[in-house]
């Protein structure tokens, strides 16, 4: 199993600012996902983050936009940049599954852009 | 686009089994299900998996018709506490590359009622 921890939990932010999120996870893992969840929608992946190499984004997301670093095994930030109301999501955080068991979730980040 | 059609929204009584379907007509032959359930403000939780046999956990039953085309999560004895979005996901198993990430679709929003 794998317990990830993320923070911060909830911010509200000025709109042309940027928020970094960070994830923990308590054990090595070579893969990481950072998610969305637009209100009221199910979650999209915005990329997948190696450690060692740059992340693999899906279309419709830049890097520009959504910077992410993978420093070690167990850590991970995302970067919303320049926020518009838009952006106002949970943003989510997982690893696995691992060869057929289960994936983990972080709790989100609950982002509201005013 | 996810591989799976779920109804938007169920109700059952509590103390009630509550039998979530999902049409995946398209399963190849190496892909498992899975599902997820997220409650209201938390991440997404595992529930189970299945390849072809159905399956048994601590919280809940799949059943997997012969064809593979459609399944249903069962959660036998529903509580208030089970109210949540169901997820159903058709992915193959293992951890590496873009096979690593879920794709969500709409889910099956669960009331369980007093």
């Amino acid at each position: 199993s794998a317990v990830i921890s993320q923070k911060p939990s909830r911010d509200i932010c000025q709109r042309g600012t940027s928020l970094t999120i960070q994830c923990q996870v308590d054990s090595q893992v070579t893969m990481m996902f950072w998610y969305r969840q637009q209100p009221g929608q199910s979650l999209t992946l915005i990329a997948t983050a190696n450690q060692g190499s740059e992340a693999t984004y899906e279309s419709g997301f830049v890097i520009d936009k959504f910077p992410i670093s993978r420093p070690n095994l167990t850590f991970s930030t995302l970067t919303v940049s320049n926020m518009s109301p838009e952006d106002s999501s949970i943003y989510l955080c997982s690893v696995g599954p691992f060869f057929g068991a289960e994936a983990f979730f972080g709790q989100g980040t609950r982002l509201t852009v005013v | 686009d996810a591989k799976t059609t779920q109804p938007p929204s169920m109700d059952c009584a509590e103390g009630r089994a509550a039998n979530l379907p999902c049409n995946h007509s398209t399963i190849s032959g190496n892909e498992y299900v899975y599902w997820y359930r997220q409650i209201h403000s938390q991440g997404p939780q595992y529930i189970i998996h299945g390849l072809k046999n159905n399956e048994t956990n601590e919280m809940a039953s799949l059943i997997i018709t012969e064809d593979r085309k459609s399944s249903t999560l069962i959660l036998p004895h529903a509580t208030l506490r089970d109210t949540a979005v169901y997820y159903c996901i058709v992915r193959v198993a293992g951890g590496g590359g873009s096979q690593g990430n879920l794709i969500f679709g709409k889910g099956t929003k669960l009331s369980v009622k007093p």
